[in-house]
């Protein structure tokens, strides 16, 4: 079975450009998490979705970030414009509907704003 | 509100020894917890789990982990560590009552295992 598929692997764009990153849950599965992994804050929880419908977006850092689920087989986050301090690694994750269930993750998308 | 502390950044180990990577965690009610492992440029695997029952947890690769409820701990051991689990290995929690699933991960412990 296919994993959780992130595209792209890499990004690496100007600052104040727009950034679409792009995620394929595992099939079946109904909840998608965005996570943020740097050295400095470690992984932080961004977003998550459960059938499609935002559930907390507490930790989206300000408005430059959006995320979308428009069915459940795709999610993208968005950051619009781009700055050097959004550059992390970025990974989406999917988990069934057991709430004992673990995630299942991406291999992420290392994102460079110069 | 949820919170998981790894209190050792790097944990140094020979190999063929045993290896402890401390967590604990800080949640209301009952916890579930996870471990996770992540090599270098991937994303982040699944070792295993504490949903209920026996406080001793074994899961992927020889690992197991103790949940301790007492000392709200979780801690991940392995009784003789392979240079192959050399990777950065992360704790996380969920409670019981949060039905959406969401997991909050501690800040994570780079295990370096010398021949």
């Amino acid at each position: 079975d296919a994993g959780v598929i992130q595209s792209p692997r890499h990004e690496v764009t100007e600052m104040g450009q727009e950034v679409t990153l792009r995620c394929k849950p595992i099939s079946g599965h109904n909840s998608l998490f965005w996570y943020r992994q740097t050295m400095m804050r470690g992984l932080e929880l961004l977003i998550y979705f459960n059938n499609n419908v935002p559930i907390d977006d507490s930790g989206m850092p300000e408005d430059r970030f959006s995320a979308k689920m428009p069915n459940a087989s795709f999610s993208t986050l968005k950051i619009q414009p781009s700055e050097p301090r959004d550059s992390a690694v970025y990974f989406c994750a999917s988990k069934g509907s057991s709430n004992t269930g673990e995630l299942f993750f991406g291999e992420g998308s290392r994102l460079t704003v110069l | 509100a949820q919170s998981v502390a790894q209190p050792e950044d790097q944990v140094n180990v020979a190999e063929g020894n045993p290896l402890t990577v401390k967590c604990t965690y800080s949640v209301s009610g009952n916890p579930y917890l996870f471990w996770y492992v992540q090599y270098p440029n991937r994303g982040l695997q699944f070792l295993l789990k504490y949903i209920t029952g026996d406080n001793l947890v074994k899961g992927s690769y020889g690992f197991e982990a103790e949940f301790n409820k007492s000392q709200t701990s979780f801690h991940l051991k392995k009784p003789s560590a392979l240079v192959s689990d050399s990777a950065l290995y992360f704790c996380a929690v969920r409670a019981v009552y949060n039905q959406g699933g969401k997991l909050i991960f501690g800040q994570g412990t780079e295990l370096s295992v010398k021949p």
